[in-house]
């Protein structure tokens, strides 16, 4: 089977702290695709990032830092000094070789207070 | 920069009543998509469509569901009869194909669909 989980439903953080935001898969597919979405409180879904199975480097897009772990079947986000605007539910999914679907974990809502 | 639109942003309508849920992909894109988000849930996919018939769907795409796409620009979600759990936010997506690097699902802003 399939799966994403996001076992961390909600996450509460002071404004300029570092948070991540755990995200682990399950699939048997050798090659598979990772993305991570944000979704504001006005409800659209804002791509953050596209990860290819078999580039394990990290990468790091301003405040925003991905952990990619194959061993672990894992991919955190880490945000670096978060900020108020970056409250949000964030949303780890999965897309398998075949098909395009994408397989969503269940979301974690960040809070970010002042 | 090109993006997917979707008509109306939120639908109220009774039990059992027909709705369709309107969506504009990107021009040039041939794969489009169609997902559902029960509100605080995570987003479910419901179905794929591409050269004019479904590659792939959910077991929540039943046969109430269908999809079309009646000319050139449109992608429609259509729910026969409506029960009051399709309540929720209803995201269509396109992508210029469905693997490889070009790759990449644009997300519409959604659909509320509310059923009373």
């Amino acid at each position: 089977a399939q799966k994403v989980t996001q076992a961390q439903t909600e996450i509460s953080v002071v404004e300029k702290e570092d948070v991540t935001l755990d995200c682990v898969y399950e699939t048997r597919d050798t090659t598979y695709y990772l993305f991570w979405y944000k979704q504001p409180p006005s409800g659209e879904l804002v791509f953050l990032i596209r990860r290819n199975s078999f580039d394990e480097q990290n990468e790091i897009s301003g405040r925003y830092s991905w952990n990619f772990q194959k061993s672990t079947s894992s991919f955190n986000f880490t945000i670096t000094a978060s900020q108020v605007v970056d409250s949000a539910v964030y949303f780890c999914a999965l897309r398998p070789v075949q098909g395009g679907k994408l397989i969503f974990g269940q979301g974690t809502e960040l809070s970010v207070k002042p | 920069e090109p993006e997917v639109t979707q008509t109306p942003s939120h639908q109220v309508t009774q039990m059992g009543q027909e709705v369709i849920l309107r969506c504009v992909p990107i021009s040039n894109h041939l794969y489009f998509y169609w997902y559902r988000q029960i509100l605080g849930q995570k987003v479910e996919f419901l179905v794929s469509f591409y050269n004019n018939e479904i590659s792939e769907k959910s077991e929540i795409f039943d046969d109430q569901f269908s999809v079309e796409r009646p000319d050139g620009s449109n992608f429609t979600l259509k729910i026969r009869s409506t029960k009051l759990e399709d309540s929720a936010m209803y995201f269509c997506a396109s992508s210029e194909t469905p693997q490889g690097a070009l790759y990449e699902q644009y997300f519409g802003p959604g659909t509320r669909l509310t059923v009373t």
